[in-house]
């Protein structure tokens, strides 16, 4: 099993540009997260989705959108990207909503000038 | 809103010492708490999850604690090696609403 992937492992961008971050897990679950890490601000829900078909917004949406495009798959979206959005973005899956472990993709780290 | 805390922000230690890792919460209302281990460049790694009417839990040199009336929750790390080495993350999930809450994280530098 590959558990949690994610693509690209890095990407810069311009102000404005928009990209959009691929997570894929192969371990059946149902339920899927995008987090951030800031230094100093610890890892920040944007969305996550508790099933196929579904998604919420979690602490810090603004500005991006989600897609669960099948179980397996949940991508992230920047439409237009600003220099604020410069992180590093975590993909995770989870059997069932917050109620079981979680695992976590290696990272997207994402630089917009 | 869920504050989570862990104090240091970074520890060093030389090998084979026992050390205690902390984590605060500022809402005892809470459904469950893990901890995660993240290696630099890396993501991160699940080490315990200890629902709210458990104490503590174990898994080999690792046990974590948890004190929900206080709103605390330790790690404990015994005979710690240089392979320890990694930024240890709690993260709480509260009893209402649908997210987890992390700390910033203890920078653990184990010397050989």
């Amino acid at each position: 099993n590959a558990g949690v992937t994610q693509t690209p492992k890095f990407q810069v961008l311009k102000t404005g540009q928009s990209m959009t971050l691929q997570c894929a897990q192969d371990m059946n679950h149902n339920s899927m997260y995008w987090y951030r890490q800031d230094p100093g601000m610890g890892l920040r829900l944007i969305y996550y989705s508790a099933s196929e078909g579904t998604t919420d917004k979690g602490e810090v949406p603004n500005g991006y959108n989600v897609s669960r495009l099948n179980k397996r798959e949940f991508s992230l979206r920047l439409e237009s990207a600003a220099p604020s959005q410069t992180s590093v973005y975590f993909c995770a899956s989870s059997v069932l909503q917050g109620a079981e472990t979680q695992y976590f993709g290696p990272g997207t780290r994402l630089l917009v000038l | 809103k869920q504050e989570v805390t862990q104090i240091p922000a970074a520890l060093s230690v030389p090998e084979g010492e026992n050390l205690v890792l902390n984590c605060s919460f500022t809402d005892s209302a809470i459904y469950n708490l893990q901890w995660f281990r993240q290696d630099p460049g890396k993501g991160l790694t699940s080490l315990l999850l200890i629902q709210s009417s458990q104490r503590e839990q174990t898994s080999g040199r690792l046990n974590a604690s948890l004190d929900k009336s206080s709103g605390r929750s330790t790690l404990y790390i015994a005979a710690s090696q240089p392979g320890d080495s990694a930024t240890y993350l709690c993260a709480v999930r509260p009893h209402t609403g649908n997210q987890f809450y992390f700390g910033t994280g203890t920078s653990l530098t184990v010397i050989p």
